[in-house]
């Protein structure tokens, strides 16, 4: 099956720094790759997303980079505020045939954005 | 537009018992899922339910079960609860399979 593997596991930035978090995935059918931003004590929330037909997607200061040559794919944060700070989840979505897709989330990174 | 919408917020349960967590996806989605949130750790896939059939299933023992409803609600069903059950069960919903999927708040469970 899919493997997604996310790093860091933890990330420090300075307030007005950039932040990057880079995930890789095995299976080369996955065709969709979601980010999601989860805040503590709330659920999880999608926040940027690209499909494989795609190499990058901007939304404001989130941008997310798609290599599907070496099945990797990132998540970059520019100019980070405090409210940044939130636990990131990638994940890769497959389709696994049978009319069964297999969705697979990355480990998270604690990203902690320093004022 | 209404959520997803989870019930009940909190549970506290004791070993051994039996709990039912229920799911309302957003309105006009069909396909619901299930996962386990363990405190600090990542999100792990528990089930997948579309058009009323299960779909597909993560590497969890068969005494996590669920169904999924004619309206598309769904409950997810845990036997004899173990103490490495407590965790936040989330559910998500999407318009169809493998689309974008939105969470609910979650229900949190305790078991001692």
């Amino acid at each position: 099956g899919e493997n997604v593997e996310q790093h860091p596991s933890t990330l420090s930035v300075q307030e007005g720094d950039s932040a990057v978090i880079k995930c890789t995935y095995s299976d080369s059918a996955s065709n969709y790759f979601p980010w999601y931003k989860q805040e503590l004590g709330k659920r999880p929330q999608l926040i940027i997303d690209i499909r494989s037909n795609v190499g990058e997607k901007k939304d404001q200061r989130i941008a997310v980079t798609l290599n599907k040559t070496a099945k990797h794919f990132s998540l970059h944060i520019t100019e980070t505020q405090p409210e940044d700070s939130a636990v990131y989840f990638c994940a890769a979505i497959g389709y696994s045939g049978a009319g069964s897709y297999q969705l697979t989330f990355g480990k998270g990174t604690k990203l902690s954005v320093i004022p | 537009e209404a959520g997803v919408t989870q019930s009940p917020t909190h549970l506290i349960k004791t070993r051994g018992q039996q709990v039912t967590l229920r799911c309302s996806p957003i309105s006009g989605h069909t396909s619901v899922y299930w996962y386990q949130q363990a405190l600090g750790l990542g999100l792990q896939f528990l089930l997948w339910y579309d058009e009323g059939e299960e779909r597909n299933r993560g590497n969890f023992p068969p005494r996590f079960s669920g169904r999924q409803f004619p309206n598309y609600s769904s409950e997810l069903n845990v036997n004899a609860l173990e103490l490495e059950d407590s965790a936040l069960y989330l559910c998500a919903s999407s318009l169809v399979a493998g689309n974008i999927q939105y969470f609910g708040a979650g229900t949190r469970l305790s078991v001692l």
